[in-house]
């Protein structure tokens, strides 16, 4: 079946570091992939997304490219904040079917002043 | 409403007892999904509704659980004789008619410890 596979953290930064966090998946056809982030404390919240291939989804300064040749969504930050340590998730959302999120276990982010 | 939410935000419940956790999702809302958080891992489906209707059921991990969902609104979701390996978050998610292009709107979730 489909699935996500994100690196493992934490992942521990110092402020204004740059961040990938990589994520690759296994899907049968044309998955639309998201990124989540769980702040301390809070809810899942939708990060950005992409629905094809060579898409970019970006918001508050993230990227992430829909890699169709890797089957990769990495995630990148060119300057992260102490704000940013949060948890980041990969997901896919398969194609056809009834569209329910795919999950990576998630990858913790610290980063320090 | 504005948002979806899950209730109780908290839950403590002795081994064997049943629980019922609630959702309302956004209004308008006709896809509504139920995941579960185990600490520090990853969300599990656990169950899709579209309407009142649950075509996807193949998360709900043995026949204690159980979901239903009425007037295309509220969900709650049902866990009888509980055991410590479902002390998790349960968080619930719902989105327009699937959310494959827009991404899902995320409950808080409910924190259920079996003690």
């Amino acid at each position: 079946g489909d699935s996500v596979t994100q690196m493992e953290g934490p992942v521990t930064l110092s402020e204004e570091a740059f961040l990938t966090i990589n994520c690759t998946y296994t899907a049968t056809g044309y998955p639309s992939l998201f990124w989540y982030v769980q702040y301390p404390g809070e809810g899942l919240q939708l990060l950005l997304k992409a629905t094809k291939a060579d898409d970019k989804g970006s918001n508050k300064g993230f990227e992430a490219t829909y890699r169709k040749e890797t089957t990769s969504f990495h995630l990148e930050k060119g300057s992260v904040q102490v704000s940013d340590s949060a948890v980041y998730f990969c997901a896919l959302s398969e194609a056809g079917g009834y569209n329910k999120l795919i999950f990576g276990a998630g990858t913790r982010l610290a980063v320090h002043p | 409403g504005a948002g979806v939410s899950q209730s109780p935000s908290n839950k403590v419940t002795e081994k064997g007892k049943d629980v019922e956790l609630r959702c309302d999702p956004i209004s308008g809302h006709t896809a509504l999904y139920w995941y579960r958080q185990r600490l520090g891992q990853g969300l599990e489906f656990l169950i899709y509704f579209q309407g009142n209707s649950a075509p996807d059921k193949s998360g709900l991990p043995s026949d204690r659980f159980s979901a239903e969902r009425t007037g295309e609104s509220v969900s709650t979701l049902t866990i009888q004789r509980t055991q410590q390996e479902d002390s998790a978050v349960y968080l619930c998610a719902s989105s327009l008619a699937g959310g494959r292009t827009g991404g899902y709107t995320f409950g808080s979730g409910t924190r259920l410890t079996v003690v």
